[in-house]
């Protein structure tokens, strides 16, 4: 059972790039979310959703864009890339709301932008 | 803005003493609180959960909620060397996503 599966694990861009960040869920979870996770910090929301189509911002959503088109799929877009988006990123699924469901995480994105 | 507030430590307890790790939260409608573990380099995982004000334990932890006071805290017992991770706490936002602390690094020496 692979759970929920972010790719690549590892990738370093220039200013300026753009890059997307998959993730890919199989438990048929309505939930997903992009939390991401500088060093020594906890999670800061950036972007969630409730279900295919519908997006919402999070805490920190400047800087990066989301789509859901279908249940399984929550792909992360980082546009012209800065060294503030230096961090590790963790994508998310709830197959209920988070309030009374555990979120499960995948293994994490390390992006280092130089 | 919502915060979620943890002393970020490191708390540093001997083997087999009580770990007491704390949270503090500003939004008075939160209604679920939750405690990840997350190990150097890895993705966090769910210890417990609480909704109600009061005490709930499972094995060697304990979390107490105390909705008044907008505190919440988890107590390990017994602490181990494999319980040295970062605790992290998380506050539901509208019932539609988690808000999380800083998180408290804890260090078990045997």
């Amino acid at each position: 059972n692979a759970g929920v599966t972010q790719t690549p694990k590892f990738r370093i861009l220039k200013i300026g790039q753009s890059m997307t960040l998959q993730c890919a869920q199989d438990m048929n979870h309505n939930y997903m979310y992009w939390y991401r996770q500088d060093p020594g910090m906890g999670l800061k929301l950036i972007y969630y959703s409730v279900g295919a189509g519908i997006t919402d911002k999070g805490e920190v959503p400047n800087g990066y864009n989301v789509s859901r088109s279908t249940t399984e799929d929550f792909p992360l877009r980082l546009e012209l890339a800065a060294p503030s988006q230096t961090s590790v990123y963790f994508c998310a699924s709830s197959s209920r709301l988070p309030n009374t469901g555990e979120l499960f995480f995948g293994e994490g994105s390390r992006l280092t932008v130089l | 803005q919502k915060e979620v507030e943890q002393n970020s430590g490191p708390l540093s307890v001997p083997e087999g003493a009580i770990a007491s790790l704390n949270c503090t939260y500003s939004d008075r409608g939160s209604q679920s609180f939750f405690w990840y573990r997350q190990y150097s380099g890895k993705s966090p995982e769910l210890i417990m959960f609480i909704y109600s004000n009061g005490d709930k334990e499972d094995g060697r932890f304990t979390a107490q909620l105390n909705k008044a006071s907008q505190y919440v805290s988890l107590l390990i017992r017994d602490s181990q060397p494999s319980d040295s991770a970062t605790y992290l706490c998380a506050v539901n936002q509208a019932g539609t996503a988690l808000i999380f602390g800083k998180g408290t690094t804890l260090s078990v020496s045997s």
